[in-house]
């Protein structure tokens, strides 16, 4: 099945910095990658997301890039901001499994302010 | 507020007891996920069920079971619960065949 890894585990920044998170997938035939914010007591909330016919996505402060060869995709957010400070989560999934999200291991953000 | 509503949001039970986590998807959402979050670690993926069949299983225990109602809502059972299964349990529900899913806001569950 899919295996998704996610780095850096923790990431402090300061703030109006930029954070970036990478992750990589196992399974050539993922083709939808999504990214969640969970802050603390409250369920992951979908932030970005990107499918496989597409390169790179932005959404404001947020965006998502992906490399189908390399088989990897990540998340920056550039001038960020202590409301950024939160876990994490990217995603892989493909329709044949379902459409099952496997997710990474979560990367912690700080920003400092 | 994603539209996805879980009961209860808490939830103190002992060892050996069952317990059973309610799940309402959003409005429309004919697939409905499960995923169980320990403490600081990621989202473990469950069972998947879709207009009211299964459609994918994960690392879900012989001891849990889940099943999905013909007005789409959810509910997956807990049983001899042991004390490692304390753990946050969310649901998410998804349109149609998947892709984009959006979460509930989870049931801590804790066994003692």
């Amino acid at each position: 099945g899919e295996n998704v890894e996610q780095h850096p585990s923790t990431l402090s920044v300061q703030e109006g910095d930029s954070a970036v998170i990478k992750c990589t997938y196992s399974d050539s035939a993922s083709n939808y990658f999504p990214w969640y914010k969970q802050e603390l007591g409250k369920g992951p909330q979908l932030i970005i997301d990107i499918r496989s016919n597409v390169g790179e996505k932005k959404d404001q402060r947020i965006a998502v890039t992906l490399n189908k060869t390399a088989k990897h995709f990540s998340l920056h957010i550039t001038e960020t901001q202590p409301e950024d400070s939160a876990v994490y989560f990217c995603a892989a999934s493909y329709k044949a499994a379902g459409n099952k999200l496997t997710f990474g291991g979560g990367t912690r953000v700080l920003v400092k302010p | 507020d994603s539209g996805v509503t879980q009961t209860p949001k808490h939830l103190i039970t002992a060892t050996g007891q069952r317990v059973t986590l309610r799940c309402s998807p959003r409005s429309g959402d004919l697939s409905v996920y499960w995923y169980q979050q320990s403490l600081d670690q990621g989202l473990q993926f469950l069972i998947q069920y879709y207009n009211g069949e299964e459609r994918a299983k994960g690392n879900i225990l012989e001891r849990f079971s889940a099943q999905q109602f013909p007005d789409l809502h959810s509910e997956l059972n807990l049983s001899s619960l042991e004390l490692g299964d304390s753990a946050l349990y969310f649901c998410a529900s998804s349109p149609t065949s998947g892709g984009i899913a959006f979460f509930g806001q989870g049931t801590r569950l804790t066994v003692v």
